[in-house]
């Protein structure tokens, strides 16, 4: 079946501006996640959605960062007024979840945020 | 998260077995080891995970320490296509099971042809 896709695969801004970036996860997933990876740095969680629930923001860096996720399907991360700091590759991943075993997730290819 | 530590790099030949060891010697009694893998210029992939008995899929086996301190990934017969960056983390039973992964710097495996 269809793995996890995210649009655009590469982004190219300019300071200050806003970008807007798409997950599709898997069907029937119910939980999404959206990380990011800095230029030698490691994987950072950035906020995770499970079903209909209040998302866990805990990873978002600043207030310039958000997300939602519609229908319990597609989320969508906005940067707001960006910098060159957030120049990264995103990467969204989604999961079945239950109340006591962690699943595994499964990872998009990401999108490459340039901001110049 | 419980910490994890593991080499900054390891290097196999091709068609040999690889171990790449973990140490967790603050695992809980709630959490999972998992395995992810990350192949240049992609995502990161699922690997494996276990809690006590040591487990074995198509990709490769994990042998987990008594103890539950240690860990290592077990790759039976290295290719080229192997060479990626390893993490090994670990997750909370509990709390719903689906929490943010918290990837450490993990171990670069190179495979020499």
């Amino acid at each position: 079946g269809a793995g996890v896709s995210q649009s655009p695969s590469n982004k190219v801004t300019e300071k200050g501006k806003d970008v807007e970036l798409r997950c599709d996860p898997i069907s029937g997933h119910t939980a999404l996640y959206w990380y990011r990876q800095s230029l030698g740095q490691g994987l950072e969680f950035l906020i995770y959605f499970q079903g209909n629930s209040a998302p866990d923001k805990s990873g978002l860096p600043s207030d310039r960062f958000s997300a939602e996720r519609t229908g319990g399907s597609v989320s969508t991360l906005t940067i707001q007024r960006t910098q060159q700091e957030d120049s990264a590759v995103y990467l969204c991943a989604s999961s079945s979840a239950g109340l006591a075993v962690p699943y595994e997730q499964y990872f998009g290819p990401g999108t490459r945020l340039t901001v110049t | 998260d419980a910490k994890t530590t593991q080499p900054n790099s390891m290097e196999s030949n091709e068609e040999e077995p690889v171990h790449l060891p973990c140490n967790h010697s603050t695992i809980s009694g709630t959490d999972y080891i998992h395995w992810y893998r990350q192949l240049p210029s992609q995502g990161p992939e699922y690997v494996i995970h276990g809690f006590t008995s040591n487990v074995n899929n198509r990709m490769a086996s994990l042998a987990i320490a008594e103890d539950r301190k240690s860990s290592t990934l077990i790759l039976h017969r290295a290719t080229l296509r192997d060479a990626a960056v390893y993490y090994c983390i670990l997750r909370m039973r509990t709390g719903g099971g689906a929490d943010g992964l918290t990837f450490g710097k993990g171990t670069h495996l190179i495979i020499q042809p």
